[in-house]
């Protein structure tokens, strides 16, 4: 067990819907990070927060955003949904920016 | 920009043979370097990282791994592989500057297969 919490685990939506996955980090981590996982991209880097800033993004796309609350959770939020959307998403959380990166066990999307 | 790459997508040894994943990266500055183990249907684990201290890193369930800025390599090997070490690996990078984020840039994943 990572100590970073997922949920839901599982979600099936249809195509146009807008969903939210949330991810609360360990204990004491300020970082969060969120991945997508599918066959065909691999594992991608999609946003970064620091103790509730957004500090980095990479490809995510517009109709994607996430937040990081003051208890440091964090919310990826997916709306105007594609078949292209199914795929694994990762949450990852971090002490300090550039130490190791801890997962939690992923929200796998699946939109029909 | 920092990118990763792992040669041989699939992988398979007996049960008790050397295990040797590889891994090549590019980056402008001297990057951390991380290998993640992910099994069906969990998220990834960290095996090791390098963050510029000793170029040969110790990680867990026996498994280890060189760098060498030279090649701009980091192999992930093991001495001895176990049915349990079937899984998918993943090499990935980072770059070393706290203001850059730390955020991980990972290559495609070797699937390793062990045979009895």
């Amino acid at each position: 067990d990572s100590g970073v919490t997922q949920t839901p685990k599982h979600l099936i939506t249809a195509t146009g819907q807008r969903v939210t996955l949330r991810c609360s980090p360990r204990s004491g981590d300020l970082s969060v990070y969120w991945y997508q996982q599918s066959l065909d991209q691999g594992l991608q880097f999609l946003i970064q927060y620091y103790n509730g800033e957004e500090r980095a993004k990479g490809n995510i796309l517009e109709r994607f955003s996430a937040q990081q609350f003051p208890d440091l959770h964090s919310e990826l939020n997916l709306s105007s949904l594609e078949l292209g959307d199914s795929a694994l998403y990762f949450c990852a959380s971090s002490v300090e920016q550039g130490t190791e990166a801890f997962f939690g066990q992923g929200t796998r999307l699946t939109v029909v | 920009a920092q990118s990763v790459t792992q040669l041989g997508s699939h992988v398979s040894v007996s049960e008790g043979a050397l295990v040797l994943l590889r891994c090549n990266y590019s980056s402008s500055v001297p990057p951390y370097l991380f290998w993640y183990v992910q099994y069906p249907n969990q998220g990834l684990q960290l095996l090791l990282k390098y963050t510029s201290a000793a170029t040969l890193v110790k990680g867990i369930n026996g498994f280890e791994a060189e760098f060498k800025k030279s090649e701009t390599s980091f192999h992930l090997t093991k001495p001895s592989a176990h049915m349990s070490d079937a899984a998918e690996y993943f090499c990935a990078v980072s770059d070393p500057f706290k203001n850059q984020g730390g955020k991980l840039i990972f290559g495609q994943g070797t699937e390793l297969s062990v045979k009895p």
